[in-house]
């Protein structure tokens, strides 16, 4: 069983491009949340999905950021005219709908803003 | 709001030593604890949790930890450690209905040989 699998590992943008992170949850995993850990610190939530749905996007910056779970495919973190400051590490991770408690964590997307 | 302080941001120890890496929170509601490892390169991966019941909780690779509610504490521990737990250790917190996870800034643990 494949883990939570994230792609790309690394992705460098320069300033004003649009950066997108694909997050494909664990077989049978129909929750998928993405965390931001900036440099030198924990990391932060962001969004919580369901399939079609975004059930929690308290942690969601109001501007340029969005997320999307269809309905077939992976869960889609976009990020439009970037800028340095979204220079971070992007984490995904998915739970089954039985047990949302437990969280399983990907590798993660390093974004890098020139 | 939530908050999660883990007190110690780089630890270093030697082989067979003891560890205890301290957290504490801020969220005074009911709370799921958990906390996560991340060796070098790899993934987060889940050491522990604690729901309910029992607060001491053992977890993986020998690790444990105990929760103290009037503390807001949920310290993890490790009799003896080994070279191979060097890693960054995250305590989590997830309360107030919120399904997100509230993260400690984390501690880089060094084991030296």
């Amino acid at each position: 069983n494949a883990g939570v699998m994230q792609n790309p590992r690394h992705l460098v943008r320069r300033r004003g491009q649009e950066a997108r992170l694909r997050c494909s949850p664990m077989k049978g995993h129909s929750h998928v949340y993405w965390y931001r850990q900036l440099p030198e610190e924990g990391l932060k939530f962001m969004v919580y999905l369901q399939k079609e749905n975004i059930i929690d996007e308290s942690g969601m910056p109001k501007e340029r950021f969005s997320a999307e779970f269809p309905k077939e495919g992976p869960s889609i973190l976009r990020i439009q005219q970037v800028v340095r400051g979204d220079s971070a590490a992007y984490f995904c991770a998915s739970s089954p709908p039985s047990v949302k408690n437990i969280q399983y964590f990907g590798a993660g997307t390093r974004l890098s803003v020139l | 709001a939530q908050s999660v302080s883990q007190h110690n941001h780089h630890v270093i120890l030697s082989e067979a030593a003891s560890l205890e890496l301290g957290c504490n929170y801020s969220y005074g509601g009911t709370v799921n604890l958990f906390w996560y490892v991340q060796y070098p390169g790899q993934h987060l991966q889940l050491l522990l949790k604690y729901f309910s019941g029992d607060p001491l909780v053992k977890g993986i690779k020998g690790f444990e930890a105990e929760f103290i509610k009037s503390k807001f504490s949920f310290n993890l521990r490790k009799p003896s450690v080994q070279w191979s737990d060097t890693a960054e250790y995250f305590c989590a917190v997830q309360g107030g209905g919120a399904d997100g996870l509230t993260f400690g800034k984390g501690t880089h643990l060094i084991i030296q040989p």
